[in-house]
This record gives C-alpha cells, sequence and structure tokens, in this order.
C-alpha cells in the first residue's frame, strides 16, 4: 500500500465544517483513497472512499486532487461526536486477491463545543 | 454493512497463560483479518484469514504465537500464546463489505482489550 500522511492533531469548533488533509503522493493508478475513523474504545468505522472523482455520502464529503497526490475529507457541521481519531488509507481495487490494509497514525480531529 | 460480534470484550489475563478471541460475522466473507491495537498505538495487522487455507501472517507475527482458526465463513478464533505483558492491547477482527472489483470497505469488531498482568 502507498503511504499517507496526515497531521497529527487538529481542532474544529462545533457546528463548522472539519477539513482533514492527507498527502498520498506515491499513489499509483489502481489505488483507491478511503478514509475511516475511530472513536475511542470502538473499532474503525468506514467512512468513504474515492478514485479520482469527488464523493459525497451521509456522512462526509472526499476531495481527491486532479493529481491524486492528496485528498481531504470535509465533515460539514462537525459536532462533539465527530471527536475521533480520523485515518487516510490507499489501497489498490479489488481485484479478488490479497486486500492488506496498512493504518498510518491518523490524526485526531477534536471538536471543541 | 457486516456485523461482527467479538468475545471477549475485554479480559484480564495472567503472564503465562492463553486466551481466545472469537470473531462472529453476520454474512459469508471469504477474509477476515485481525489486528492489533497496543495503547495509543494505530492498528497493525497481525494476519489474514481465510477459510479452508492457512492464516498469512505479517511480518514480526508468528503462528505459535498468535494461532488462528477459521473454521467456515462466519467464524474464526485468534489466540494469544504465552501472554506477556507487552500483549496488552486491543485486538480487533476485520472483513471486507462486499467482495468484488471497486470494493473493499472494511467493518470492524468493537474490539478485544486484553491487559496482561
Amino acid at each position: 500500500d502507498a503511504k499517507t500522511t496526515q497531521p497529527t492533531s487538529m481542532d474544529c469548533a462545533e457546528g463548522r465544517a472539519a477539513n482533514l488533509p492527507c498527502n498520498h503522493s506515491t499513489i499509483s493508478g489502481n489505488e483507491y483513497v478511503y478514509w475511516y475513523r475511530q472513536i475511542h474504545s470502538q473499532g474503525p468505522q468506514y467512512i468513504i472512499h474515492g478514485l479520482k472523482n469527488n464523493e459525497t455520502n451521509e456522512m462526509a464529503s472526499l476531495i481527491i486532487t486532479e493529481d491524486r497526490k492528496s485528498s481531504t475529507l470535509i465533515l460539514p457541521h462537525a459536532t462533539l461526536r465527530d471527536t475521533a481519531v480520523y485515518y487516510c488509507i490507499v489501497r489498490p481495487m479489488n481485484s479478488g486477491g490479497y486486500q492488506k490494509v496498512t493504518f498510518g497514525t491518523g490524526t485526531k480531529l477534536q471538536v471543541i463545543p | 454493512s457486516a456485523v461482527i460480534s467479538q468475545k471477549p470484550s475485554r479480559d484480564i489475563c495472567q503472564r503465562g497463560t492463553s486466551l481466545t478471541i472469537q470473531c462472529q460475522v453476520d454474512s459469508q466473507v471469504t477474509m477476515m483479518f485481525w489486528y492489533r491495537q497496543q495503547p495509543g498505538q494505530s492498528l497493525t495487522l497481525i494476519a489474514t484469514a481465510n477459510q479452508g487455507s492457512e492464516a498469512t501472517y505479517e511480518s514480526g507475527f508468528v503462528i505459535d504465537k498468535f494461532p488462528i482458526s477459521r473454521p467456515n465463513l462466519t467464524f474464526s478464533t485468534l489466540t494469544v500464546s504465552n501472554m506477556s505483558p507487552e500483549d496488552s492491547s486491543i485486538y480487533l477482527c476485520s472483513v471486507v463489505g462486499r467482495e468484488g472489483p471497486d470494493t473493499g470497505e472494511l467493518f470492524f469488531g468493537e474490539g478485544s482489550r486484553l491487559t496482561v498482568l
């Protein structure tokens, strides 16, 4: 898996948009960008993924740069329950083979009242 | 999505003993993954467990220390053998939500928090 770089921590005011950046400059053409989060004492939770187009779901939006070397996860209206560690991961398209996923250190997002 | 149940959710164990963690999934999945999360750290993949074959271990993890069973498509166990305080971690079971091209989001159990005294 390509490596990713994320800030160690970020703060965001409750109700504001949280923008979490991720650099993946060595990403390959067949690799997706995935985002997960881990709320304290829980298992990681899948948020969203994308290949090259921007994606949006009920949880978040994912903006991928045109060169695909970086991306931003956007939580449009952060709440206290969004306080968690957010992991950005790149992994190959599922070819039916081995699907190892490597987690980096992630970004600890603290939503402040 | 897949619903994953792990047992035990937490345990306190004595040095030198072994503990088996169970992972039950509500649907049939080909691959299951076991992760370890040491205190304050990120997740580290221990092994991939395919039904009907030997588990594939990552560098630094061996079968004698972390034997894995995968008797069917919905169940797996991870045993932490001859435990030492360094094995105190959260152990997480994970599966791929959908299988096939253009898929691959992982779903995780809530984890099993082991404390070794």
